[in-house]
């Protein structure tokens, strides 16, 4: 069974305080994983797909990157209106377009 | 370019009843997934159609269910309401089968509110 486990639940930052978030995986035959954003009483905003490990993507403030068992979402001189809920999921090989998720990161960017 | 676009995007309803959810995808995307988000739960996949045929389906009961339509457009009911149905239902839309390299993109949602 494909497993998504995001950490920690909850983050709160300073303006300006660079950190990372963390979304581990197990998946059989990983076909893409996949950032979204989503803000409360929203649908998730697609960030980024990572493919293979290696793979990294940048988006702003935003850098993604993948491995074997994990990926990471890196956050560099976050603003307050980065405050959201930072979703990982996975799409594994012979499921189509069926997406897993974590329970998200609720990211609080303080001014 | 349109997103895509559920409606209605709030309702409630009363136990018992049925209810049925709709689904835009966008312009060329063939297939539609359905999504339930609940705080407790979070986001658990119910049903992805491809062409007008269901081709994966989660685990839950079978008072879910869907449909697509020829023009790809998804519509989703949930018969005989309990309150634990209370949830956003979420539509997702992508533009092939799932073979990889393609985006899929969420609607804003629909709030269904059983009382």
């Amino acid at each position: 069974e494909d497993q998504v486990t995001q950490s920690p639940e909850a983050l709160r930052l300073q303006e300006g305080e660079s950190s990372s978030l963390n979304c581990s995986y197990t998946v059989s035959g990983l076909r893409g994983l996949f950032w979204y954003r989503q803000d409360p009483g929203k649908g998730p905003e697609f960030l980024f797909t990572l493919y293979s490990a290696g793979e990294e993507k940048e988006k702003e403030r935003l850098k993604a990157t993948l491995t074997k068992k994990e990926s990471f979402l890196h956050i560099t001189a976050p603003k307050p209106e980065d405050s959201a809920t930072y979703l990982c999921a996975v799409q594994a090989g012979n499921a189509g377009n069926m997406l897993t998720f974590g329970g998200g990161t609720r990211l609080m960017v303080k001014p | 370019k349109a997103g895509v676009t559920q409606t209605p995007r709030y309702l409630i309803k009363t136990r018992g009843q049925q209810v049925t959810l709709s689904c835009s995808p966008i312009s060329g995307h063939r297939s539609v997934s359905w999504y339930q988000q609940t705080p407790g739960q979070g986001l658990q996949f119910l049903f992805e159609y491809f062409s007008e045929t269901q081709r994966n389906k989660g685990n839950f009961p079978g008072r879910f269910s869907g449909r697509q339509f020829s023009n790809s457009r998804s519509e989703m009911n949930v018969s005989t309401l309990e309150l634990g149905d209370s949830a956003l239902y979420l539509c997702a839309s992508s533009l092939a089968g799932g073979s990889g390299g393609n985006t899929i993109y969420f609607g804003e949602g629909s709030w269904l509110t059983v009382v």
